[in-house]
């Protein structure tokens, strides 16, 4: 039971570039979150999914997109990559009103 | 959902029990109280929630005042492991699923 997955660890973008973060759980969470975390700032959330086929914006979705078409997987994509989107970012699971698990996040640098 | 309140940092003694504060004075009826920590950048971690009743876990404990304005997160006995940023959240529990909402949390340092 690996929990929650995220890769890449480390990820450095240029300005305007693209790509996209992966999240996979195997805990059969419904649930499924995006958040990121800047520099001795708190969480803030980006996107969420309540099941496969549903989402719904956060806190902070502009500039990215997700999708949720699986149970198991929940990818966050950013189009046109800006120096503001440097950040820690941390997907999250859960079984509806269950606790988060968290994974142990993907640090991005956009220069 | 109702906004929390914690001191920026702490310092505790190897051992010796920690008691982080936590204010939530709007709380609603209906909302709980979450904890969680975060140890040098790795993902959160939960460690317990409650509603109105105290609660106890293999990691700490929650006192949550009667009033339910404010609560105690109480590691017993401090490790250094312990050093993280403690994070007070209060939410309610519905379908739509659990959107908690971080702040800046407590930055606890367990000391020698």
């Amino acid at each position: 039971n690996a929990g929650v997955t995220q890769t890449p660890k480390f990820r450095i973008l240029k300005i305007g570039q693209s790509m996209t973060l992966q999240c996979t759980q195997d805990m059969n969470h419904n649930y499924m979150y995006w958040y990121r975390q800047d520099p001795g700032m708190g969480l803030k959330l980006i996107y969420y999914s309540v099941g496969a086929g549903i989402t719904d914006k956060g806190e902070v979705p502009n500039g990215y997109n997700v999708s949720r078409s699986t149970t198991e997987d929940f990818p966050l994509r950013l189009e046109l990559a800006a120096p503001s989107q440097t950040s820690v970012y941390f997907c999250a699971s859960s079984y509806r009103n269950s606790p988060l698990h968290f994974g142990n996040g993907t640090r991005l640098t956009v220069t | 959902d109702a906004k929390t309140t914690q001191p920026t940092s702490m310092d505790c003694a190897e051992g010796r029990a920690a008691n982080l504060p936590c204010n939530h004075s709007t709380i609603s009826g209906n909302e709980y109280v979450y904890w969680y920590r975060q140890i040098h950048s790795q993902g959160p971690q939960y460690i317990i929630h409650g509603l109105k009743n105290n609660e106890t876990n293999e990691m700490a404990s929650l006192i949550i005042t009667e009033d339910r304005k404010s609560s105690t997160l109480i590691l017993p006995h401090a490790t250094l492991r312990d050093t993280a940023v403690y994070y007070c959240i209060v939410r309610v529990a519905n379908n739509a699923g659990n959107m908690l909402t971080f702040g800046g949390g407590t930055r606890l340092m367990v000391k020698p």
